[in-house]
Parts: C-alpha cells; sequence; structure tokens
C-alpha cells in the first residue's frame, strides 16, 4: 500500500492555459475526494467520486472544472483556462465506503503566472 | 451546512510545555470529528478521530481530544510537547450524510527549545 499518489507535485502555468492533474487512490478505495487549499487557510472540498460516479459537486466548482474517475480507479481534475485566482495547492483524498477516515496525498501545487 | 472555527491561528509553545488548540463547530446533524496535522512540505495525516462512544479520543504520540456535544466542541491537546509537534493543525466536521469534510483555518504551532 503507497498511499495516495498526486502527480505533478508542482505546476507552474501561464494565466488562459489548461492543466490537469492526477490523483492514484489507496488500492480498492472507492470513494475519491478533492479538495482546494488556498494560503492561510483550510481544505474546502470540491467534488467527490464513488467509483466512477460523481456523487457531489461544491460551488466552488466553476464550469472551468471537471474531475473524472473513469474506470473507478484514478481520478483527474482538469482547469481550463486558468486564472490567477486558481493559485492553491490541490489535494486528493480516498476512504472506503464503509469507513469514515479519508487518506490524504501531498498535493499538487499550482501557481498560475 | 457545517462549519469550523479553530480559534487561534498561531500557538508559540515551549518544548516539554502542554498546548491545547481550540475547535468549536456548528451542524445541524449529528456529525464525525477529526484532527488532522500538516507538517512542513507533506500532506495531510489524520491525527485522531470521534466517530462515537467515548467522548475523549487519544492518538498514538501523546495527543487527545474530547467531544463537547453541549460546548460544540473539539479540543486538542497535549501534556509535553516535543520540537517534532511543530505544524500546522486542521480540525474538521463531516456529516454522516456523505462524509465530506469541511475543515477549520488551521493552527500553527511552533515548539521552542
Amino acid at each position: 500500500d503507497t498511499g495516495v499518489s498526486q502527480d505533478p507535485r508542482h505546476k507552474i502555468t501561464k494565466r488562459g492555459q489548461n492543466v490537469t492533474f492526477r490523483c492514484d487512490p489507496i488500492s480498492e478505495h472507492n470513494r475519491l475526494y478533492w479538495y482546494r487549499q488556498t494560503l492561510g487557510q483550510g481544505p474546502e472540498f470540491l467534488t467527490y467520486f464513488q467509483n466512477e460516479a460523481q456523487l457531489e459537486k461544491s460551488r466552488l466548482l466553476s464550469d472551468r472544472f471537471s474531475a473524472e474517475r473513469p474506470k473507478g480507479s484514478f481520478s483527474t481534475l482538469e482547469i481550463q483556462r486558468t486564472e490567477q485566482g486558481d493559485s492553491a495547492m490541490y489535494l486528493c483524498a480516498s476512504s472506503l465506503f464503509d469507513r469514515n477516515i479519508q487518506y490524504f496525498g501531498a498535493g499538487t501545487r499550482l501557481s498560475v503566472l | 451546512a457545517q462549519s469550523v472555527t479553530q480559534l487561534d491561528s498561531q500557538v508559540p509553545v515551549f518544548e516539554e510545555a502542554p498546548v491545547e488548540l481550540r475547535c468549536n463547530y456548528s451542524s445541524s446533524v449529528s456529525v464525525y470529528l477529526f484532527w488532522y496535522v500538516q507538517y512542513p512540505n507533506q500532506g495531510l495525516q489524520l491525527l485522531l478521530k470521534y466517530l462515537s462512544g467515548s467522548t475523549l479520543v487519544e492518538s498514538i504520540n501523546g495527543f487527545e481530544a474530547e467531544f463537547n456535544k453541549s460546548q460544540t466542541s473539539f479540543h486538542l491537546r497535549k501534556p509535553s510537547v516535543h520540537i517534532s509537534d511543530t505544524a500546522e493543525y486542521f480540525c474538521a466536521v463531516s456529516e454522516l450524510r456523505d462524509y465530506t469534510l469541511s475543515f477549520g483555518a488551521g493552527t500553527t504551532v511552533t515548539v521552542r527549545a
């Protein structure tokens, strides 16, 4: 068990570009969550999946954001037409359906110039 | 919807002194409660949790937290801190419905020799 893995760890992009992040959850964890953490704040919920189904999306997830988990294993989070306000740490977590304990990855830090 | 308030943003403390980090939450339904710790340049790690049963919960490294339903609090304590406890600590709550976490803004603990 290697834990939750996120790639890349750091991403620097120019405003207006598209970026995609990947999250590999702990194997056999059927729930996968995305959070965003800005400087000086706690993580904020973005969306979560149960297997391949996206069950909830926060109002923070504007139409420029899209997340997928096509085979119920890894997940991707794409941000289109990035803005400076998108600069943040993007965290992924996974859990078992019947266990309310989320395990977090190290995060992807996005810097939009 | 639930919310979490961490009453102290920064707590400096001397080594071997006690520390208390305060956390209050609001929710209209029953919740689960958590403390996560984030060491510099690392992801969030679960420190301890309250799901049900005894209102006093303990971690393996000497931290404890007590769930107080009437005061809607879940304060974290350690009787004697070490330099290695320097980190940011986040209080979080989740509803029984979907397990998504709501975090406080975090408390930075700096332990000095």
